[in-house]
């Protein structure tokens, strides 16, 4: 079966940092490019991040360009968020998706339950 | 950057059709994708590249595109269908990946 599993999501002030993980199994890790889409409270769904299969192409939203860094570790099938700079309206629950193409993100076939993120003083 | 422009809201009986639209420029250009998404549950790709259904999804779902409009059809709705949907493109203009801003279906 294919799942993915998020970590790392807590209570952080603002200007702190953290790191999400999500914990891939049930397919063939690197064949994926894989995403990030988090979720403010009551609000839609925006896309965080992409990366490539093997990690080499890297995507982000104009919104945290510069303060988030997504990575991946195909040996271990992990997938990262490193958030840094962290503002009041990083605050979301943050999921990962897996995506139907090797390279370019296209279309997210399988998510994870997602890890909360709360920027708070 | 691309918007996709979808309703807040709609309304449908059971056993009728829903259809959500969503809004782009040029967005037959574009592979549109639709989610469903229920509160406390990760989201589920109902529709991919307009019109395809991945497996598991039931026939009833279905998926065009006219003109600046994408839509996502369901025919015999059910209870179980209430949701917020979701359409998303890759923009590949500027390598993003955006979504609309949601429709929530209500089953009456």
């Amino acid at each position: 079966e294919v799942q993915l599993l998020e970590s790392g999501g807590s209570l952080v002030q603002p200007g702190g940092s953290l790191r999400l993980s999500c914990a891939a199994s049930g397919f063939t890790f690197s064949s994926y490019a894989m995403n990030w889409v988090r979720q403010a409270p009551g609000k839609g769904l925006e896309w965080v991040s992409g990366i490539s299969g093997f990690g080499g192409n890297t995507y982000y939203a104009d919104s945290v360009k510069g303060r988030f860094t997504i990575s991946r570790d195909n040996s271990k099938n992990l997938l990262y968020l490193q958030i840094n700079s962290l503002r009041a309206e990083d605050t979301a629950l943050y999921f990962c998706a897996k995506d139907f193409t090797i390279v370019t993100p296209s279309a997210f076939d399988v998510w994870g339950q997602g890890t909360m993120v709360t920027v708070s003083s | 950057s691309y918007v996709l422009t979808q309703p807040p809201s709609v309304s449908v009986a059971p056993g009728k059709t829903a259809s959500i639209t969503c809004e782009g420029n040029d967005i037959g250009g574009e592979g549109v994708h639709w989610y469903q998404h229920k509160p406390g549950q990760a989201p589920v790709l109902v529709m991919y590249n307009h019109g395809d259904r991945p497996s598991g999804i039931p026939e009833r779902f279905s998926g065009s595109y006219s003109g600046n409009t994408a839509a996502l059809s369901i025919t015999r709705v059910e209870v179980g269908d209430e949701a917020d949907y979701y359409c998303q493109v890759w923009d590949s203009s500027i390598d993003r990946a955006v979504f609309g801003g949601g429709t929530k279906l209500t089953v009456l």
